[in-house]
């Protein structure tokens, strides 16, 4: 079974400035995809960023990266230039590519106050 | 194009009554999902559905049904509903093996 942990329930951020949410998991899997989702006070969950575990190169999405160490299994979000629409919980979450399943186990979040 | 939809949006429902929380994609997407969302536990799985006519079971499956007679529809039904199903209830729906979930809007339970 995968554990995904996320030790910071929540932390803020000056508008602006750069921001890294933790995350860590434990797995015996070799092959798998590790992805942030964001979910703003409407609720809906949105896809950040996606990583997949064979590659070396760390994603980016325009101000979202990741810093992907896969020996340590950590797997951490850097937002630059927070802006005020940041302000959300971040949710860390692992996909083991086994057989035809595709599940999702989630870390419990980390609330993000991005502060004008 | 809507995506998921999830109805109803929220609902109180008395203890020990049944309830069913209805989810449709439009997607064509052979893999559905329920979660449930709780403060401070994030996202736990109840059941899955690898594709029409197959069901699994999640994390957390007890006291929860699903069936999946199409592609389009994968319904959770709560046969005698108890307060601690209390939650936020996400339907999601993915093409396949690795690709992104998309989530519904949410349908939040409240058990009294």
């Amino acid at each position: 079974a995968q554990t995904v942990t996320q030790s910071q329930p929540e932390m803020s951020v000056q508008e602006a400035e750069t921001v890294t949410l933790s995350c860590t998991y434990d797995t015996s899997e070799s092959n798998y995809y590790l992805f942030w989702y964001k979910q703003p006070p409407s609720r809906q969950m949105i896809l950040v960023i996606r990583q997949e575990a064979y590659k070396q190169q760390n994603a980016t999405e325009n101000r979202f990266s990741v810093n992907f160490q896969k020996a340590a299994k950590s797997f951490s979000l850097k937002i630059s230039d927070s802006q005020l629409g940041d302000t959300a919980m971040y949710f860390c979450a692992f996909m083991a590519l086994t057989g035809a399943n595709s599940k999702l186990t989630f870390g419990k979040g980390i609330t993000l106050s991005v502060r004008p | 194009i809507a995506g998921i939809t999830q109805a109803p949006t929220s609902q109180i429902l008395a203890a020990g009554r049944r309830m069913t929380l209805r989810c449709t994609q439009d997607m064509r997407h052979n893999a559905m999902y329920w979660y449930r969302q709780d403060l401070g536990l994030g996202l736990r799985l109840i059941h899955y559905s690898n594709t029409a006519g197959t069901t699994g079971k999640g994390e957390v499956p007890d006291g929860y049904s699903v069936s999946r007679a199409n592609t389009d529809d994968f319904p959770l039904t709560l046969a005698s509903a108890v307060p601690s199903q209390t939650s936020v209830y996400f339907c999601a729906s993915s093409a396949g093996e690795g690709r992104e979930q998309f989530f519904g809007p949410g349908t939040r339970l409240t058990v009294l």
